[in-house]
């Protein structure tokens, strides 16, 4: 298993620029999420699903849309970047225990920076 | 709603001392725990977690936590810190009724030789 892939890596944009990270895995997990992760702040979810169709805002999801077509995807898309959103952002899948929470399996992260 | 706390934000030690990093969570019920590692440059990985049972649960690379419930704590320890275990460490709590766990703010690890 390949586990939770995102791509790219690495992304360098401009202000008002519009782009979409990428997620898959391939554990055949229901859940999803995404994290945001900047100095000092933690890691801050931006989104979440427990299924495919199933979509819903976490902590900080202004300026982020995410969809779930497939069990296996999970992207997020940034509508109009701003220096704000410069950050690391990880995607994250998990087995479903009823409605609780479980391990977190991560990514390796994707570096954006908005100039 | 639950909430997790690490009070540390930078911890140092020496090679070859014990460590213990501090995690306290706030929740009505008993919680779901979680401790994950970040390596530099890496996602989190999964330390050890506890659910239910045996309060002292054992993790990998030699790694352990004690749940106390009367003081609202999961802290991390290890009897002898290796250079690698030079890390961020994440505390996480979770509920019955969440899908998704919460994060501490973490501890960063350094280790000097």
């Amino acid at each position: 298993n390949a586990g939770v892939t995102q791509t790219p890596k690495f992304q360098v944009l401009k202000t008002g620029q519009s782009m979409t990270l990428q997620c898959a895995q391939d554990m055949n997990h229901e859940y999803m999420s995404w994290y945001r992760q900047d100095p000092g702040m933690g890691l801050r979810l931006i989104h979440y699903s427990v299924g495919a169709g199933i979509t819903d805002q976490g902590e900080v999801p202004n300026g982020y849309n995410v969809s779930r077509s497939t069990t296996e995807d999970f992207p997020l898309r940034l509508l109009s970047a701003a220096p704000s959103q410069t950050s690391v952002y990880f995607c994250a899948s998990s087995y479903a225990q009823g409605i609780s929470t479980d391990t977190q399996y991560f990514g390796p992260g994707t570096r954006l920076t908005v100039l | 709603a639950q909430s997790v706390t690490q009070p540390d934000i930078h911890i140092t030690v020496s090679e070859g001392a014990s460590l213990e990093l501090r995690c306290n969570y706030s929740y009505g019920a008993t919680p779901y725990l979680f401790w994950y590692v970040q390596s530099p440059g890496q996602g989190l990985q999964l330390l050890l977690k506890y659910f239910s049972g045996d309060t002292l649960v054992q993790g990998i690379k030699g790694f352990e936590a004690e749940f106390k419930r009367s003081q609202s704590s999961f802290n991390l320890r290890k009897p002898s810190v290796h250079w690698s275990d030079a890390a961020e460490y994440f505390c996480a709590v979770g509920t019955g009724g969440s899908y998704i766990p919460t994060f501490g703010r973490g501890t960063s690890l350094i280790v000097h030789p």
